[in-house]
């Protein structure tokens, strides 16, 4: 069975400050990609950054880099000097031969 | 491009009443795809197709019905709408390509609906 697990239902950050949000992943397979996504208070769904199981280098993407951590099936994202407009929620998700799965989400809350 | 739309936006149904939400793509995506989000659940998949006549159940498929007649169209059936059918759903749309290639999944806005 495939699975996304986010642990961190709500975070807090200070404005401008480094955030990383957690993401564990589980699957038996050793081809499938990685994503993170943000859903603002208006609901729409906005890509943010891609990584793929062969790819050996972290993803980067501006302020979001994602921390990859292949044998222990990690998927951070990490967004670098905050901003207001980074509150949101945060969905980590893995493509798995088109299957996508979600998780929870972790809903960041960026404080003045 | 439009990118993925859905309509309706809003639809408010009662119980055993039967709808079709629409959704569409002009980006000549070979996968689609339809999600309901719940509160605290995150997005489960309902259904999805690889191609025109290629469709196959998701995490929660029972109670709705796709078909995909064209590349462009994705129509999702609910039969008898059921009070845990309330939900928000999100068609989405890619390239299609295998795990582990790049596969962004296009999302359209969205609709939600109720059944009393």
């Amino acid at each position: 069975a495939q699975k996304i697990t986010q642990t961190q239902p709500g975070m807090f950050v200070q404005e401008k400050e480094a955030v990383t949000l957690d993401c564990t992943y589980d699957t038996s397979d050793q081809s499938y990609g990685l994503f993170w996504y943000k859903q603002p208070s208006s609901g729409e769904m906005i890509f943010l950054i891609y990584q793929g199981s062969y790819d050996e280098q972290n993803a980067t993407e501006g302020r979001y880099s994602l921390n990859f951590q292949k044998a222990r099936k990690s998927a951070n994202l990490v967004i670098s000097a905050s901003q207001l407009g980074d509150s949101a929620m945060y969905f980590c998700a893995m493509d798995n031969f088109n299957k996508f799965y979600f998780g929870s989400g972790t809903k960041l809350n960026v404080k003045p | 491009n439009a990118g993925v739309t859905q309509t309706p936006k809003f639809q408010v149904l009662k119980t055993g009443q039967s709808m079709t939400l629409q959704c569409a793509q002009d980006m000549n995506h070979e996968y689609m795809s339809w999600y309901r989000q719940d509160p605290g659940m995150g997005l489960r998949l309902i259904h999805y197709s690889v191609g025109a006549g290629i469709t196959d159940q998701g995490e929660v498929p029972n109670g709705y019905n796709v078909s995909r007649s064209t590349t462009e169209d994705f129509p999702l059936r609910l039969l008898s709408a059921a009070p845990s059918q309330t939900s928000v759903y999100f068609c989405a749309s890619s390239h299609g390509l295998a795990g582990g290639n790049y596969n962004e999944q296009f999302f359209g806005p969205g609709t939600r609906l109720t059944v009393l």
